[in-house]
């Protein structure tokens, strides 16, 4: 099995809605990604896991929130979005964080906040 | 500046064409980079990764090169057909100050016309 799942594939919400986005692996990846996307540029990391800790952090605001259940799961929390939060989260995985592996993305999941 | 830059930032072909697309980066120490392929609207599929030791590497129709003293990749797509059609990112690996980093290039949107 060498495929990144992420539900939902579609999501619109409010700028008080609380919502999460989840993704999951079963290839024994031990790294796990999230990226944000706006049209027409390339995904911008927005954390790593690594060994099912927090490794990197590209400051992103707190209304994002990554949680990591285990080493197949990554769910990212969101709260108190704002409109230009709308973009296509991508999730991805690799066997390690740190070397340059080759990482699985999925399929995303378009988020339209209004 | 981006350390990875794309051209040409867009491209129009007919059906069964030949095309190759550039990548030209400065990153480095260089530790690999990966050609992907990603479908409007959906995750990148990766079709080459490349160390620094190779300069060439082939998946079907897609075939990579690498000239790491240049600093320079090729992507050609040989016989195009109409799937082909998607935005087609370079993304080079390396260490740098701080721990490793992905830096991803704007991508090179293909269209192919039948």
């Amino acid at each position: 099995d060498t495929e990144v799942t992420q539900t939902p594939k579609h999501l619109v919400m409010g700028m008080t809605n609380k919502k999460s986005l989840k993704c999951e692996q079963h290839m024994g990846h031990r790294a796990m990604y999230w990226y944000k996307q706006k049209a027409k540029k390339p995904p911008e990391l927005m954390f790593v896991y690594s060994y099912e800790k927090l490794s990197i952090n590209e400051s992103v605001p707190s209304r994002f929130s990554p949680e990591c259940p285990n080493s197949s799961l990554l769910n990212l929390h969101l709260h108190a979005l704002q409109p230009e939060d709308s973009a296509l989260y991508l999730c991805a995985s690799s066997q390690g964080a740190l070397t340059g592996d080759e990482q699985y993305f999925g399929p995303g999941t378009r988020l339209t906040v209004t | 500046k981006n350390q990875v830059e794309q051209s040409p930032q867009s491209l129009i072909i007919l059906e069964g064409k030949n095309c190759t697309l550039q990548c030209n980066y400065t990153v480095s120490p260089f530790s690999n980079l990966r050609w992907y392929k990603q479908d409007t609207g959906r995750g990148p599929v990766s079709l080459t990764i490349m160390t620094f030791s190779e300069n060439t590497k082939s998946n079907g129709r897609y075939t990579a090169t690498l000239d790491a003293d240049t600093k320079q990749s090729s992507l050609h797509i040989t016989a195009s057909q109409l799937s082909d059609s998607a935005s087609y990112i370079c993304v080079v690996s390396a260490w740098g100050t701080g721990g490793f980093k992905t830096i991803f290039g704007a991508g090179t949107r293909l269209f192919v016309k039948a």
